[in-house]
């Protein structure tokens, strides 16, 4: 078990540039979230996958954000035309699919975005 | 839907001394709870969680946290803090059984003072 992995760990960007952030989940999860956390927050829900399926989407995901996990083992997050207010901390984190609800969610390290 | 707060924004605490973070809930039916720390830019670390059964749950690092329905509650403690405990906590409510995310307080930085 070597964690949740995320890549980059930290990304600079222009404001109006695409950023693509990578999310590798531990081995055999078939659940994987993305969260935000912006300073003096806590995380904010943006998506959740299960298998290769999108299956929830929250209204903080706008047009410009899209999300995919083609094969049903890492996901991407792209953000397009990037706006000063995406500035946050991207998080990651999976679950293994077993008894429903109760599936402990462990989070990778997160992928700060600052943009300028 | 479910929330969370946690009224207390920043703690300072002495080293040795007992240690404990408030966490109120919002949720109609019987909750799934965590506690959560972070440190500086680093991702969220498990510490604990409260699915059913004894209300008093131990966790890693000699934190427990006790739930309590008629406060609807899930406050965090330790007895004695260690300086390696500064961090910034963060309870947690969640899944549903509509949805799978969690819902996250705004979190208590913890100081701690030699």
């Amino acid at each position: 078990d070597t964690g949740v992995s995320q890549d980059p760990r930290h990304k600079i960007t222009k404001r109006g540039q695409n950023v693509t952030f990578r999310c590798d989940p531990i081995s055999e999860h078939n659940r994987l979230y993305w969260y935000r956390q912006t300073l003096g927050q806590g995380p904010e829900f943006l998506t959740y996958f299960q298998n290769e399926a999108q299956l929830e989407k929250s209204r903080l995901l706008s047009d410009r954000f899209s999300a995919e996990r083609p094969k049903g083992s890492f996901s991407t997050l792209e953000i397009q035309r990037t706006e000063q207010g995406d500035s946050a901390m991207y998080l990651c984190a999976s679950s293994p699919l077993d008894s429903g609800r109760g599936d402990t969610q462990y989070f990778g390290p997160g992928t700060r975005l600052t943009v300028l | 839907a479910q929330s969370v707060t946690q009224p207390d924004i920043h703690i300072t605490v002495s080293e040795g001394a007992s240690l404990e973070l408030r966490c109120n809930y919002s949720y109609g039916a019987t909750p799934y709870l965590f506690w959560y720390v972070q440190s500086p830019g680093q991702g969220l670390q498990l510490l604990l969680k409260y699915f059913s059964g004894d209300t008093l749950v131990q966790g890693i690092k000699g934190f427990e946290a006790e739930f309590k329905r008629s406060q609807s509650s899930f406050n965090l403690r330790k007895p004695s803090v260690h300086w390696s405990d500064a961090a910034e906590y963060f309870c947690a409510v969640g899944p549903t059984s509509n949805d799978y995310k969690l819902s996250f307080g705004a979190g208590t930085t913890v100081t701690v003072r030699a």
